[in-house]
């Protein structure tokens, strides 16, 4: 079965600083993908950035970065120069490689101070 | 444009009265997802289709039903609403790649039973 783990409820940071976001994960099928979404309020689902079980290198995107270590089943979300607008939900999800299910962890709340 | 149009937007139906949900995809996608979400929740997934495939979680009350007549639409049936069904519904496609691809979500139905 597969499971996902967020622990921080809700995050505060600073305007222009870094934040990371944590989530664990827990499935023996040695082959999946991890991914993460932004939720707004206005409830739409965005998708930032995706690591592969065996990529070798952690994934990047723009201000996006995951912090895979897959012997501890971590892939924390690091959101470099925090924005005003990146206020929102933040899941991660996790999909394996047999079987189509996309499963959501409980998210975290990110609220951006100016 | 969008990619996964969810109609309606909002839709407020009363209690008992059977209420169908739709979801339309352009981008040819093997795999649909409906998710329940509630509010400050994670997104619970329902069901999902591989092409025609249909795979029930366990724990999706029978009261919600599917149906994916081609490719591009799938349905939400909910036979009698009751006010624990109040959520937004999401849907979302992904191709076929196994683990590595993402999910792309439409913007949802926000379910008000009275």
């Amino acid at each position: 079965a597969q499971k996902i783990t967020q622990t921080q409820p809700g995050m505060f940071v600073q305007e222009k600083e870094a934040v990371t976001l944590d989530c664990t994960y827990d499935t023996s099928d040695p082959s999946y993908g991890l991914f993460w979404y932004k939720q707004p309020s206005s409830g739409e689902m965005i998708f930032l950035i995706y690591q592969g079980s065996y990529d070798q290198q952690n994934a990047t995107e723009g201000r996006y970065s995951l912090n895979f270590q897959k012997a501890r089943k971590s892939a924390n979300l690091v959101i470099s120069a925090s924005q005003l607008g990146d206020s929102a939900m933040y899941f991660c999800a996790m999909r394996v490689e047999y079987g189509n299910k996309l499963v959501f962890g409980a998210g975290t709340i990110l609220r951006v101070k100016s | 444009d969008a990619m996964v149009i969810q109609n309606p937007r909002y839709q407020v139906t009363q209690f008992g009265k059977p209420v169908t949900l739709s979801c339309s995809q352009t981008l040819n996608h093997n795999v649909m997802y409906w998710y329940q979400q509630k509010s400050s929740q994670a997104p619970k997934l329902l069901f999902h289709y591989y092409d025609k495939d249909f795979n029930n979680e366990a724990d999706t009350p029978d009261n919600f039903q599917s149906r994916r007549p081609n490719t591009s639409f799938c349905f939400l049936d909910i036979r009698s609403p009751g006010l624990g069904d109040a959520a937004m519904y999401l849907c979302a496609t992904s191709g076929d790649r196994g683990r590595t691809t993402e999910a792309f979500f439409g913007q949802g139905t926000r379910l008000t039973v009275v």
